[in-house]
């Protein structure tokens, strides 16, 4: 069974670039979309963007201009860039499987907040 | 994109009664190539990871309790929880993997009456 873990850090100040690592753990990296969402406290669950196994990225049309998914198969990871973060930025960041589009595994998810 | 919208936000029911959540897209997620509708459910426990309930609007995902049920097409969708039970406390969202973006519903929070 998969799990995905995210790491990265848990405060990033204003202006500053968000990077995030997911780690895939019990299932390869290949045949699956891998995906990045983020809840902000009080609000509904977004869509960040994800890659495919191929190389291919989409990304949430809001953030487009900011986000940046990549992959390392070789290490089973996958990671998330997030340039010019303010605090509306802060929020739970969960990183996920898809069986093509639809979302099946989740991390746990980890809460970054922006602050200086 | 397409918008999805969730009801109530809320709501308290009784243990053993039915709790109903109502999930609508703005446009249908049902795809004429397959006759699948792309909509999932998840339940969502504070400090988790969100938990698969339902693919293709009412698949039951392994291990999910039969109680569960996902129901609906186009661009009505409804997960009903025939017998609620004290672990059942959660927020329910809905999710369309229909076109990307993705989107999900903005949740409903059921508790216990």
């Amino acid at each position: 069974q998969v799990q995905l873990q995210e790491s990265g850090p848990g405060l990033v100040k204003p202006s500053e670039t968000l990077s995030l690592t997911c780690t895939v753990s019990g299932d390869s990296t290949s045949s699956f979309y891998w995906n990045w969402i983020r809840q902000v406290p009080g609000e509904g669950l977004e869509w960040i963007g994800h890659i495919h196994y191929s190389g291919s990225t989409n990304y949430s049309p809001s953030l487009k201009s900011r986000v940046a998914i990549s992959a390392d198969t070789s290490k089973h990871q996958f990671s998330l860039r997030l340039a010019s973060m303010t605090a509306a930025d802060t929020a739970v960041y969960y990183c996920a499987r898809g069986a093509g589009y639809m979302i099946e595994s989740w991390g746990p998810g980890t809460l970054v907040t922006v602050s200086s | 994109d397409i918008v999805m919208t969730q009801s109530p936000d809320s709501l308290a029911v009784s243990l053993g009664e039915r709790a109903t959540i109502n999930c609508k897209s703005s446009q249908s997620v049902l795809s004429s190539a397959d006759n699948k509708n792309y909509l999932a459910w998840y339940q969502h426990k504070p400090g988790q990871p969100p938990k698969f309930l339902f693919s293709w609007a009412s698949t039951r995902e392994s291990g999910v309790p039969d109680r569960f049920s996902g129901s609906g097409s186009g661009t009505d969708f409804t997960l009903t929880i025939s017998s609620l039970q004290a672990e059942d406390v959660a927020t329910y969202f809905c999710h369309q993997y229909y076109s990307a973006p993705l989107t999900f519903g903005g949740g409903t929070k059921v508790e216990i009456k």
